[in-house]
């Protein structure tokens, strides 16, 4: 049980595009979900958390109007990265929190901006 | 929560056991301590949890000192599968479970044949 998927696993996307990302909890319900960033050799780095239904909360440094976070639903979060630059190449991961404040964490996604 | 430190990296002979330390010397009486650990290029993985007395699961033991300023992470007999950055995290228990994890760099830990 606790399953936590990501949708796509890596993605090769043009510089100024848009990309989604997907996390999902598959057998369980989430009111809480993160997204955190890896770059190289660095330890995960927390983006935002999401609460479903609600605006999420962004980390300071972290621009809100080009990481879109959407959740919607108890099972799915969306991370949309607007008009991507290589800078924004990174390997994102999401979590979600089940009903006893464990934290269970997707594949990742890995971003590739060109 | 309460800052971590651990050693940068860490060797392990195949079949032997491991033993990962972490000191929390400023926890609070509230804070748990938490085991992760990231498998290259995967999300990062549960191993266990615990406030002041030690556990055992399935994959691992956690020896927390008395005055809980420290503690251990134990595989007792290492793999090369275990081959992983292994995370040690102290945050508040689950009772605040609206907050994130904050990761630190962890342990770089290298199981050899």
């Amino acid at each position: 049980g606790a399953v936590v998927s990501q949708h796509p696993s890596w993605v090769i996307c043009k510089s100024g595009t848009s990309v989604k990302i997907e996390c999902r909890s598959l057998d369980f319900q989430a009111t809480t979900m993160f997204w955190y960033r890896q770059f190289p050799k660095q330890s995960l780095m927390l983006m935002a958390t999401s609460n479903e239904g609600s605006k999420a909360t962004y980390e300071q440094g972290v621009e809100k109007d080009k990481f879109l976070i959407n959740h919607a639903s108890l099972t799915l979060s969306t991370l949309t990265v607007t008009s991507a630059h290589p800078e924004d190449s990174s390997f994102y991961i999401c979590s979600a929190m089940g009903l006893t404040g464990e934290q269970y964490f997707g594949p990742g996604t890995r971003l590739t901006v060109t | 929560d309460a800052k971590t430190t651990q050693p940068p990296s860490m060797d392990c002979a195949e079949g032997r056991a491991a033993n990962l330390p972490c000191n929390h010397s400023t926890i609070s009486g509230n804070e748990y301590v938490y085991w992760y650990r990231q498998i290259h290029s995967q999300g990062p993985q549960y191993i266990i949890h615990g406030l002041k007395n030690n556990e055992t699961n399935e994959m691992a033991s956690l020896i927390i000192t008395e005055d809980r300023k420290s503690s251990t992470l134990i595989l007792p007999h290492a793999t090369l599968r275990d081959t992983a950055v292994y995370y040690c995290i102290v945050r508040v228990g689950l009772s605040n479970s609206g907050y994130a994890l904050n990761f630190g760099k962890g342990t770089s830990l290298l199981v050899t044949p």
